[in-house]
C-alpha cells in the first residue's frame, strides 16, 4: 500500500482550532482530491486539483481549504468555521481526472471536542 | 450536479451466494462507472469499472452490467467467499464546470457474507 500517504492516522483537536491534514503521493498523478466519510453517507468530496496551483470546491467544501503549491502535495486545512469536522477523510489522487483510478489514501480520523 | 442513488444499504448472503448491488445515476453524460471495495479499516480500492462504450464487464467473480438507457449500472458478485465482506460504493462522474468532471459517490452497501 505505498504511493499515497496521509498523516497523522489519528487527530484530536479542541474546538476553534485549525488543523491541517496531509496528503502525499509519488505516483506523478496530477489530479488529487479530498473526501469526507461519515457513517452512512458514502464519500463526500471537499476539493480537488487537476493540476499544481489550480483547486476546486467539491460538495461540502464551507469551513475547508487547500493548496497545492507541489505536484505531489495536497494540504487540507479544517477550520474553525467547520460546523462538524469530526470525520474521516480520505485523499486520493488520479493520473487525470475523475474517468480514471482513483489511488486513496489510509485516512486521517480527526476528532474535534 | 451528479445524484447517484446506491441500493441495498446493507444486504447478507450465504457463502456460495450471489450478491447483485445496483446504483442508478442521473447526469445522462456520465460514461465512466467504477466501483470501490473498503475492507474493514481500510481504504477503498478500485476492485471493476466500466465505461459507458459497453455493456458488461468481467473480472473472474466480479462483474458490472451498465445500462444507459435507464441510467443505473450493477455490480454483481458470484460464489461468494467471507473475504468478499466489505462496504462497496458505486460512483459516476458529473460535469463541474471550466472543463472539470468530478465522482459522485453512492453512500455504500455493506455486504455480509455468512460462512
Amino acid at each position: 500500500d505505498g504511493g499515497i500517504t496521509q498523516s497523522p492516522k489519528y487527530l484530536f483537536r479542541k474546538e476553534g482550532q485549525n488543523v491541517t491534514l496531509s496528503c502525499e503521493q509519488n505516483l506523478n498523478h496530477d489530479a488529487m482530491y479530498w473526501y469526507r466519510q461519515d457513517p452512512g453517507q458514502g464519500l463526500r468530496l471537499i476539493y480537488y486539483s487537476q493540476i499544481v496551483n489550480d483547486f476546486q470546491k467539491g460538495d461540502i467544501a464551507e469551513g475547508y481549504s487547500v493548496s497545492r503549491e507541489k505536484k505531489e502535495s495536497f494540504p487540507l486545512t479544517v477550520t474553525s468555521a467547520q460546523k462538524n469536522p469530526t470525520a474521516f477523510y480520505l485523499c486520493a489522487s488520479s493520473i487525470e481526472g475523475s474517468s480514471y483510478e482513483q489511488y486513496f489514501g489510509p485516512g486521517t480520523r480527526l476528532t474535534v471536542t | 450536479g451528479e445524484n447517484v442513488e446506491q441500493h441495498p444499504s446493507t444486504l447478507s448472503v450465504q457463502e456460495g451466494d450471489s450478491a447483485v448491488i445496483k446504483c442508478t445515476y442521473s447526469d445522462s453524460a456520465s460514461n465512466y462507472f467504477p466501483w470501490y471495495k473498503q475492507e474493514l479499516g481500510k481504504r477503498p480500492q478500485l476492485i471493476i469499472d466500466i465505461r459507458s462504450n459497453v455493456g458488461e464487464k468481467k473480472d473472474q467473480r466480479i462483474a458490472v452490467t451498465l445500462n444507459k438507457t435507464a441510467k443505473h449500472f450493477s455490480l454483481h458478485i458470484t460464489e461468494t467467499q467471507p473475504e468478499d465482506s466489505a462496504v462497496y460504493f458505486c460512483a459516476a462522474p458529473s460535469y463541474s464546470g471550466a472543463g472539470s468532471y468530478q465522482l459522485t459517490f453512492g453512500k455504500g452497501t455493506k455486504l455480509s457474507v455468512i460462512p
